[in-house]
């Protein structure tokens, strides 16, 4: 099946800090891709989705300015966490549509001291 | 107010045995409900996708029902064995807004 590469896999980093998560789509193009952050033993929650050439569409409550997101090329997208503060540590993962099923990578677990 | 639920947060049952999962959803009328398996720290891998216009599906040991009366999908994991332990999330697409959202997921152990 279709690979997508989730980078870093793990962050640590300080409040106050912004933090860029890569997700790249290895052996096919993906105009969407759809962000999700899932804290411990709770589901996956849609946060954005990104559009090749185009704004990203946020879900309701999240904030634009603090999750940035660019899709650069038709194999890229980022997610960047702006200012990041103790409530953001989260389990980040991207996915990219395919045909009748979503491709995720293997996620970003991201703690913020 | 829209929403899917996965009834059952945590499902034991003794390997061998059948393992059935439950996914409902309200306010919603998908084109079709997707299952996947989530291991600890890793993103989800697709299992199986049942459309609305199919009752059954089946992969293997896998079998999924869906009633758009019932608003209501099944999943079972027939002759069960402890490497089918993972939580199991059911995914429905939101046609209007050309994405999927997921259920809560139900963490699945099969105790030898």
């Amino acid at each position: 099946g279709a690979v997508v590469s989730q980078h870093p896999s793990r962050v640590i980093c300080k409040s106050g800090t912004s933090v860029k998560i890569e997700c790249r789509s290895l052996d096919f193009q993906a105009t969407t891709m759809f962000w999700y952050r899932q804290f411990p033993k709770q589901s996956l929650m849609l946060m954005a989705t990104s559009n090749e050439g185009s704004k990203a569409t946020y879900e309701q409550g999240v904030e634009k300015d603090k999750f940035l997101i660019n899709h650069a090329s038709l194999t890229l997208s980022t997610l960047t966490v702006t200012s990041a503060h103790p409530e953001d540590s989260s389990f980040y993962i991207c996915s990219a549509p395919g045909a009748g099923e979503l491709f995720f990578g293997e996620g970003s677990r991201l703690t913020v001291l | 107010s829209q929403k899917i639920e996965q009834n059952s947060e945590a499902l034991n049952i003794q390997e061998g045995k059948t393992a059935t999962l439950t996914c409902n959803y309200t306010n919603y009328s998908p084109a079709y409900l997707q299952w996947y398996r989530q291991d600890p720290g890793r993103g989800p891998v697709f299992l199986l996708l049942i459309r609305e216009n199919e009752k059954e599906k089946r992969k293997e040991r896998l079998k999924v029902t869906f009633d758009t009366t019932l608003k209501q999908s099944l999943f079972h994991i027939t002759a069960s064995q402890p490497a089918d332990s993972a939580t199991y999330l059911c995914a429905l697409e939101v046609s209007s807004a050309s994405k999927i959202i997921f259920g809560s997921g139900t963490r699945l152990s099969i105790r030898p």
